[in-house]
């Protein structure tokens, strides 16, 4: 069975601090991965999303990038943290099909707090 | 651009309710529609997905109905329990990797 891990579960970082969440996925080959950020008060927002490595389109302009090293690994990371980037960072996958209407699962989430 | 918006945002019933969960979306132009639920600072878990071409899914007690022309989702819940007690999310699907979410509903059910 497939499984996904994503750590840490949760990161206090200080603002102007560079920032590295790790995403990965077991039991599969091929997927589609995804990054979104739940924040506060707010609806999940897919941040960034990849067919294949070193694939990554993305959706929301921030100061936020996300890599695929390797074909199950994605990366989501920031040079320099802001307030703004506080929140529950989500990782999911699907798994590749025409469209991408496939279901997606996701990960247990990282809760990230930036002071 | 699609939106999705889910009414109530919140709910507190007693233990045996049946109660219904609204979503509704402004483009009609979807693939499918997932409900998730969330419990507190967890992850999402997949409920139930249905197809555009399908108008309800079953499972357990949950039912979904889809009515893509009005961009209308309900969530039937039967006979709740404490247990279903969480954040419950909708996302249509637009195609290409890419699910719009619903803000939740928050569900609490007493004992």
């Amino acid at each position: 069975s497939q499984t996904i891990h994503q750590w840490p579960a949760t990161l206090v970082q200080p603002v102007g601090s560079p920032l590295s969440l790790e995403c990965t996925v077991e039991g599969t080959s091929n997927p589609n991965l995804y990054w979104y950020r739940q924040a506060a008060g707010r609806g999940l927002q897919l941040l960034f999303y990849s067919v294949g490595i070193g694939q990554i389109s993305s959706e929301v302009p921030q100061n936020l990038s996300a890599s695929r090293p390797q074909d199950r690994q994605f990366i989501l990371s920031s040079k320099k943290l802001l307030l703004s980037d506080s929140g529950f960072y989500l990782c999911a996958w699907n798994q590749e099909n025409q469209g991408g209407t496939d279901t997606q699962y996701f990960g247990p989430g990282t809760r990230l707090t930036v002071l | 651009k699609q939106e999705v918006t889910q009414i109530p945002a919140a709910l507190s019933v007693p233990e045996g309710e049946n109660l219904v969960l609204n979503c509704s979306f402004t483009d009609s132009a979807i693939y499918n529609l997932q409900w998730f639920r969330q419990d507190p600072g967890k992850g999402l878990t997949s409920l139930l997905l249905i197809q555009s071409s399908q108008r309800e899914q079953t499972s357990g007690r949950l039912n979904a109905s889809l009515d893509k022309s009005s961009g209308r989702s309900t969530l039937y819940i039967a006979a709740s329990q404490p247990g279903d007690s969480a954040t419950y999310l909708c996302a249509v699907n637009t195609g290409f990797q890419k699910l719009v979410f619903g803000t939740g509903t928050r569900l609490l059910v007493s004992p």
